[in-house]
């Protein structure tokens, strides 16, 4: 069954096709931040992370940009496959908060064949 | 490798009444939070813990009660269930500070 609510922001991808999502955050003290997936009935899997001395991380197939300027995260994910179908979310952890995390709302990433 | 293991998976109570739901890692991870995720909010910390026998509130506490006697286990008690408790819980670890956290599978709560 379904996890999250029914009136996220949802991108349509065709597959193959590169997917960006993207994140606001609130908190110019934060300086840890996360990507998590979430399919339907499961718990948030780790994608990427990224720390505020970098303004670009790789991963396989996923790349985290990060622009504090104006408080933005995103998250780019190459050729995107069936299997990304997912809601992300972005989350956010001040230091010396106790790995406490601040969590956006997030997307729905639903890739067409 | 268990990871974060929560039970039970869904739960169905009346109002008024307790429950606890469990969390177990196998990791060894000093850290573990609760985090209760509804319908187009994200998720949201109720409590956390930073090592056996230290506990600290997080962002919507009230109704929950934790404790930690061991690094492994993390349960969170309602005391009073209400039907805005209603929700998924989610339980966390990870091994230190802004690192990544791991989740568990989630535990489906409804008060009716």
């Amino acid at each position: 069954g379904e996890s999250v609510g029914l009136h996220l922001p949802t991108l349509s991808v065709q597959e193959g096709d590169n997917s960006i999502i993207n994140c606001a955050y609130s908190n110019s003290a934060s300086d840890y931040f996360i990507w998590y997936k979430q399919e339907s009935g499961k718990g948030p899997q780790f994608i990427i992370d990224i720390r505020s001395n970098m303004d670009k991380r790789q991963g396989q197939r996923v790349t985290v940009l990060l622009n504090k300027t104006v408080k933005h995260l995103s998250l780019q994910i190459a050729a995107t496959q069936p299997g990304d179908s997912a809601v992300y979310f972005c989350a956010e952890n001040i230091a010396g908060t106790a790995s406490k995390l601040t969590f956006g709302t997030g997307t729905r990433l639903q890739v067409t064949l | 490798n268990a990871g974060v293991t929560q039970t039970p998976k869904f739960q169905v109570l009346k109002t008024g009444q307790s429950m606890t739901l469990q969390c177990a890692q196998d990791m060894n991870h000093e850290y573990m939070s609760w985090y209760r995720q509804d319908p187009g909010m994200g998720l949201r910390l109720i409590h956390y813990s930073v090592g056996a026998g230290i506990t600290d509130q997080g962002e919507v506490p009230n109704g929950y009660n934790v404790s930690r006697s061991t690094t492994e286990d993390f349960p969170l008690r309602l005391l009073s269930a209400a039907p805005s408790q209603t929700s998924v819980y989610f339980c966390a670890s990870s091994y230190s500070d802004r690192v990544k956290a791991f989740f568990g599978q989630g535990t489906r709560l409804t008060v009716v």
